[in-house]
């Protein structure tokens, strides 16, 4: 099956720094990624979607400047949680859709391991 | 707005004994309908795509099915390994192209030895 990977799997940081999160598909090429927040017990929420090449397109609520996401090629999309603060920890998701799939025709998202932001 | 209810939030139940998830939806129009497998501290594991009202799909223990206003995940005989939180998620039509999904909170469910 299609291999989604993220980076970090965790980390820790102060309050008012800036934190990067990577999200790769490891075995195929993704036109379109996504990230969701999932907080404990909670649904995940769609922040924004990832299109190769373009500006995201974010949820509403989603405030783009603090969450800034950068889609720079078929297998990479990266977020950064800048000037990160403790209501900002959470559990960050992506997901990526299979770029060879049909056009009109729905492609499964594969998810990451997801990446666990504690902010102090 | 897109919305989706799943019940109940937690079912435990005995080795080998059978027993039904509900994921009921609301959505303008649907494109199609998901079930993820959850375990703690870890992204979704994707389990089965329902496009179309009638629809059945299987896998191992496992079998999904879809109403217009619902989806039921049947699980039969489970083992403890089938211990974990079930989500369900809808991707509705959108003219905009944008194809995230609307998920539910999910069903915790514990399989006891």
């Amino acid at each position: 099956g299609a291999v989604v990977s993220q980076h970090p799997s965790w980390v820790i940081c102060k309050s008012g720094t800036s934190v990067k999160i990577e999200c790769r598909s490891l075995d195929f090429q993704a036109t379109t990624m996504f990230w969701y927040r999932q907080f404990p017990k909670q649904s995940l929420m769609l922040m924004a979607t990832s299109n190769e090449g373009s500006k995201a397109t974010y949820e509403q609520g989603v405030e783009k400047d603090k969450f800034l996401i950068n889609h720079a090629s078929l297998t990479l999309s990266t977020l950064t949680v800048t000037s990160a603060h403790p209501e900002d920890s959470s559990f960050y998701i992506c997901s990526a859709r299979d770029r060879g799939g049909k056009r009109g025709v729905i492609n499964e998202q594969f998810f990451g391991p997801g990446t666990r932001l504690t902010v102090l | 707005e897109d919305q989706v209810t799943q019940s109940p939030e937690a079912l435990r139940l005995q080795e080998g004994e059978s027993s039904s998830l509900n994921c009921s939806y609301t959505v303008s129009g649907l494109r199609g309908l998901f079930w993820y497998r959850q375990d703690p501290g870890k992204g979704p594991e994707f389990l089965f795509t329902l496009y179309s009202a009638g629809e059945e799909k299987e896998k191992e223990r496992l079998k999904a099915t879809l109403t217009k206003k619902e989806s039921f995940l049947h699980i039969t005989a489970p083992k403890p390994e089938d211990s974990a939180t079930y989500l369900c998620a809808v991707q509705a039509v959108s003219g905009g192209g944008a194809d995230g999904l609307t998920f539910g909170k999910g069903t915790h469910l514990i399989i006891q030895p």
